[in-house]
């Protein structure tokens, strides 16, 4: 079956660059869909933050576009979210999913803590 | 920031049926925007629950339920079981300037 798996850093100074990258297996991102990143503060809701289709096509939040990069490699079957100029109030669960309208699978999500 | 708006807490006890409502404006579910509904267990990631206002997905069980109307959506639990105790989301889609999806303020669910 289709599962996601986010990897990186679990901790990033303020004013750096957080990098994560998700991992895709059970389907090939060439396929087609699109593949989002999702973030939730600790004891907070849940934020869409960007997604990307496998062409490179992509859309963000336009509360966050100044500072979000998203990228694709097709040939490793992963897509990969920049955050730049992080603070304190980027320190979240970062999830990612596929999106099919609905984010239908998610992965498992990884905690970012930015702090010095 | 959140554009749709949940009730923070809805309780039952165990059988009873319980309704949480997610409501939107013109931009988003009274624009015919899909609602789409998550459920999340403590310390676990969102898990899709109703998508496309009143489609579950495999595996779901029918005691959940979704419906849309005008500017606002509502999940139903029938049934209420004490593995149902969890926070629930809306999330649908936004064509103003705030986001194109966009999800609910979450309501946590207490099984009493």
């Amino acid at each position: 079956q289709v599962q996601l798996q986010e990897s990186g850093p679990g901790l990033v100074k303020p004013s750096e660059t957080l990098s994560l990258t998700c991992t895709v297996s059970g389907y090939s991102i060439s396929s087609g869909y699109y593949w989002g990143w999702i973030r939730q503060p600790p004891g907070k809701g849940l934020e869409w933050i960007g997604s990307i289709y496998h062409s490179g096509s992509t859309y963000y939040n336009p509360s966050l576009k100044s500072r979000v990069t998203i990228s694709v490699d097709t040939s490793k079957n992963q897509f990969s979210l920049k955050l730049s100029s992080v603070t304190a109030a980027d320190t979240a669960v970062y999830y990612c999913a596929r999106v099919v309208g609905a984010f239908d699978i998610w992965g498992q999500g990884t905690m970012v803590t930015v702090s010095s | 920031q959140s554009v749709l708006t949940q009730p923070p807490s809805v309780s039952g006890a165990p059988g009873q049926r319980v309704t949480i409502s997610c409501t939107g404006s013109s931009s988003n579910i009274g624009a015919g925007y899909d609602v789409h509904w998550y459920q999340q267990l403590p310390g676990t990631a969102p898990k899709l629950l109703i998508y496309g206002n009143s489609n579950r997905p495999s595996g779901v069980p029918d005691r959940f339920s979704g419906s849309k109307s005008g500017t606002s959506a509502s999940l139903a639990i029938t049934g209420l079981q004490a593995e149902d105790e969890a926070d629930y989301y809306c999330q649908s889609y936004d064509s103003s300037l705030s986001a194109f999806y966009v999800f609910g303020t979450g309501t946590k669910v207490t099984v009493l």
